[in-house]
């Protein structure tokens, strides 16, 4: 299957500080989406992405679509506690019906 | 709306045991996922089904079987469960292949 490399794998982080992770894949993608999940909980989409070069915006956090199309980002600005969790990426290839997701960025956020 | 749900949310099994996950969305989506969550690992796709009545296999799909019988409802089945599918099950749907997938709450399942 497709591979994607999320990184960093875990960020401890003081509050008010900025965050930014990233996705990296070995194909192009022609969507990207980002999930934040809870503990105990399904992940939820945060930002949609369709284009490249794409910069989307939801709230404090923003995602950009990279023009090579193996690349997405997200940042999150002025980090708060409720913000503490898993980050996941996830691709769709040209091909097929199927998105691929990240490991996983665990964030934690000490007040 | 209660979007996607999932039962059971837990569950133990012994080796060699059979049982169903059962997932349903009120949201007249048409694609239905299960993947299965492994630490360290991100989620990967079991099976997907584009309609009612349809099945296909995803990334990791030996060792379950699934139906989709009603537009609503996506069945997975696990025939002689293995400590390997040990995990935490998550059921998603959407309206289309590029379309933005809702999530279910899990099923946590230990197969000792």
């Amino acid at each position: 299957g497709q591979q994607l490399n999320q990184s960093p794998q875990s960020m401890f982080i003081q509050e008010g500080e900025d965050v930014s992770m990233n996705c990296t894949s070995s194909s192009i993608f022609n969507t990207w989406l980002w999930y934040k999940q809870d503990p105990g909980e399904g992940p939820v989409l945060l930002i949609a992405l369709y284009k490249a070069g794409e910069l989307t915006s939801n709230g404090r956090l923003t995602a950009q679509f990279g023009i090579t199309r193996k690349d997405s980002f997200l940042n999150i600005s002025a980090s708060i506690p409720s913000d503490v969790g898993i980050y996941f990426c996830a691709g769709q290839p040209n091909t097929g019906n199927q998105f691929y997701f990240g490991t996983g960025t665990s964030l934690t956020v000490i007040p | 709306n209660a979007g996607v749900t999932q039962t059971p949310k837990f569950r133990v099994l012994k080796t060699g045991q059979s049982m169903t996950l059962l997932c349903a969305q009120d949201m007249n989506h048409e694609y239905m996922y299960w993947y299965r969550q492994d630490p360290g690992m991100g989620l990967r796709l079991i099976h997907y089904s584009v309609g009612e009545g349809t099945t296909a296999k995803g990334e990791v799909p030996d060792g379950y079987n699934v139906s989709r019988l009603k537009k609503q409802n996506f069945l997975l089945g696990l025939e002689s469960a293995a400590p390997s599918q040990t995990s935490v099950y998550f059921c998603a749907s959407s309206w289309g292949t590029q379309e933005t997938q809702y999530f279910g709450p899990g099923t946590r399942l230990l197969v000792l």
